[in-house]
């Protein structure tokens, strides 16, 4: 099993433009999870999903969109991006429960310039 | 909404010392969980507590719950350089939070040999 892979693992944009990062995971687990880690912030929860064609905002949302169209997938979109929407991105998958152990990707670097 | 506090925020160590990193949430938790990331990488699951003043132990690591389930430490035995890393605890709370964790800040833990 791969576990939890993200595409792509590193992504220079301009300010305004557009991207989708990439979660599969092949746990078959219901919880799916985008953050965003910057120094001194820890672990900043974007939005989530907890089951298959669901999703749900989570402390930082703005500027971001998400679709779980598949159980396996978790798309994270930037519509228009901004320099403080540079950070390092994880995602993360849970099996059964919100207070199940998380299993987590091995990030996205995103630098917007 | 839910916050969790976690101090210290850095913490410097000779190879052998011992050190405690402290999570206080500002609700009562369901669980709590604590995460390992090391430089470079990504987190990873160390452990769950879920009752009441529950202590768990793996090796030299010691995790502790408290009695009114809203703070949390753990503590490291003697140091290794192999302990380097950034150590977040997150806590589940239910209710409005179904869901999802909220990650402490983190401690970054440096190992000088």
């Amino acid at each position: 099993n791969a576990g939890v892979t993200q595409t792509p693992k590193f992504r220079v944009l301009k300010t305004g433009q557009s991207m989708t990062l990439l979660c599969a995971q092949d746990m078959n687990h219901e919880y799916m999870y985008w953050y965003r880690q910057d120094p001194g912030m820890g672990l900043r929860l974007i939005h989530y999903s907890v089951g298959e064609g669901t999703t749900a905002k989570g402390e930082v949302p703005d500027g971001y969109n998400v679709s779980r169209l598949k159980k396996q997938n978790f798309l994270l979109g930037l519509e228009s991006a901004a320099p403080s929407q540079t950070s390092v991105y994880f995602c993360a998958s849970s099996p059964t429960s919100g207070s199940d152990e998380q299993f987590f990707g091995p990030g996205t670097r995103l630098t917007v310039l | 909404g839910q916050q969790v506090m976690q101090i210290p925020q850095y913490q410097h160590v000779q190879e052998g010392e011992d050190f405690t990193t402290y999570c206080n949430s500002s609700t009562t938790l369901s669980n709590i969980q604590w995460y390992k990331q090391r430089p470079g990488g990504h987190p990873v699951f160390l452990i769950q507590l879920v009752k009441s003043g529950e202590v768990k132990k793996q090796k030299r690591l010691t995790f502790q719950f408290g009695e009114a389930k809203k703070n949390s430490s753990l503590h490291i035995t003697a140091t290794q350089t192999t302990d380097v890393g950034t150590y977040f605890c997150a806590g589940y709370a239910g209710g409005t939070s179904y869901g999802k964790l909220t990650f402490g800040q983190g401690t970054i833990l440096t190992v000088h040999p």
